[in-house]
């Protein structure tokens, strides 16, 4: 089991550019989450997939924002026209249909210059 | 709406001195309460979850209890590597999402 892995681990860009994040989650783990967290706070919810469904969204989750798992493995996170207040690390997740404990990666620190 | 209030923001102690982070809870039906670890830059490590008042769980020098309305992250003769940010998050029952608060930054001095 290694683990949930995510691509790149840092990602420097100039406003108004499109960004692209891929996450792998831990093996036959039905479930994944999008977080994003700012330097300070915690983690918060941005969405949520069982298998390729997108069940739950934020509103922290602008029109500039989509996420997607087309086959119900690996997901993506794409920002377009990037904003200085989309710099933070985003964080995936995943876990078990059935089981709470959502199992966190080593997250993506973007910065918009 | 959820909200999850954790203190104090920063604990300095002395390596051996042990003490409680405390989180404070409301959410529309408990379905959850996890203690994660954050270092520097890097994704939380889930430690603990709990389901219901009483439930107590330990983990080496961790122990964390929940109440209906509190959970508490006691830490027993802290070590300089448990220096990091605990983190206390809730889910509600019928929803995946988890609510985290700030955060715990604690030091462990040699």
């Amino acid at each position: 089991d290694t683990g949930v892995s995510q691509d790149p681990r840092h990602k420097i860009t100039k406003r108004g550019q499109n960004v692209t994040f891929r996450c792998d989650p831990i093996s036959e783990h039905n479930r994944l989450y999008w977080y994003r967290q700012t330097l300070g706070q915690g983690p918060e919810f941005l969405t949520y997939f069982q298998n390729e469904a997108q069940l739950e969204k934020s509103r922290l989750l602008s029109d500039r924002f989509s996420a997607e798992r087309p086959k119900g493995s690996f997901s993506t996170l794409e920002i377009q026209r990037t904003e200085q207040g989309d710099s933070a690390m985003y964080l995936c997740a995943s876990s078990y249909i059935g089981a709470d404990t959502q199992y966190f990666g080593p997250g993506t620190r973007l910065t918009v210059l | 709406e959820d909200q999850v209030t954790q203190s104090p923001e920063a604990l300095r102690l002395q390596e051996g001195e042990s003490s409680s982070l405390n989180c404070s809870y409301t959410v529309s039906g408990l379905r959850g309460l996890f203690w994660y670890r954050q270092d520097p830059g890097k994704g939380p490590e889930f430690l603990f979850t709990l389901y219901s008042a009483g439930e107590e769980k330990e983990k080496e020098r961790l122990k964390a209890t929940l109440t209906k309305k509190e959970s508490f992250l006691h830490i027993t003769a802290p070590k300089p590597e448990d220096s990091a940010t605990y983190l206390c998050a809730v889910q509600a029952e019928g929803y995946q999402k988890v609510t985290f608060g700030i955060g715990t930054k604690l030091q462990v001095i040699p």
